[in-house]
């Protein structure tokens, strides 16, 4: 099946550094999303894009669509104590998907004061 | 504005007991999933559904069970419990395909956190 591999697993930054994170596939994707999540609760909507070369902003993050459709990038500028969390990138196929979202595997971001 | 909630939030399960994880949503969505997440796996989908009274399979299906009775509510089932169902479930809901902007993203749930003994 389809299978989005995203990197890095885990992060260890000081506040105030910038944080890059990416996911590939070897499929292509008509809709690429990037989701966080803090203890105990569920995933929540960061960033959405939808077409190719798309990049977008939302706040202090910036994520992009791939140009060949096959992956996205997630950049977190002067990170702060509650950017700490996992990052999901998520991705929907095209044609009749129902919504149907594939998830890497997420990355674990922790940030020291 | 509750938005996608779950009960119950925590469960211990003895191995072969059954119980039914309840979703609801007040958003009018016609899409509705049941993920489970796994420690280094990410979220993986067991079922789905695209409208009341229609179910789906998605990755992980077996050992589950889902009904759409109601298109607010989505009941994801146990049967007969197995620790290797020990995991944290997530339910979402989204609009579907042909309102608004394409591919409408996915509103989660805050999880239930289910343990097989």
């Amino acid at each position: 099946g389809q299978q989005l591999n995203q990197s890095p697993q885990s992060m260890f930054i000081q506040e105030g550094e910038d944080v890059s994170m990416n996911c590939t596939s070897s499929s292509i994707f008509n809709t690429w999303l990037w989701y966080k999540q803090d203890p105990g609760e569920g995933p929540v909507l960061l960033i959405a894009l939808y077409k190719a070369g798309e990049l977008t902003s939302n706040g202090r993050l910036t994520a992009q669509f791939g140009i060949t459709r096959k992956d996205s990038f997630l950049n977190i500028s002067a990170s702060i104590p509650s950017d700490v969390g996992i990052y999901f990138c998520a991705a929907l196929a095209g044609g009749t998907s129902y919504g149907k979202l594939t998830f890497g595997q997420g990355t674990i971001l922790t940030v020291h004061p | 504005n509750a938005g996608v909630t779950q009960t119950p939030k925590f469960r211990v399960l003895k191995t072969g007991q059954s119980m039914t994880l309840l979703c609801a949503q007040d958003m009018n969505h016609e899409y509705m999933y049941w993920y489970r997440q796994d420690p280094g796996m990410g979220l993986r989908l067991i079922h789905y559904s695209v409208g009341e009274g229609t179910t789906a399979k998605g990755e992980v299906p077996d050992g589950y069970n889902v009904s759409r009775l109601k298109k607010q509510n989505f009941l994801l089932g146990l049967e007969s419990a197995a620790p290797s169902q020990t995991s944290v479930y997530f339910c979402a809901s989204s609009l579907e395909e042909d309102r608004g902007p394409p591919n409408q993203p996915q509103h989660f749930g805050d999880g239930t956190r289910l343990s097989i003994l």
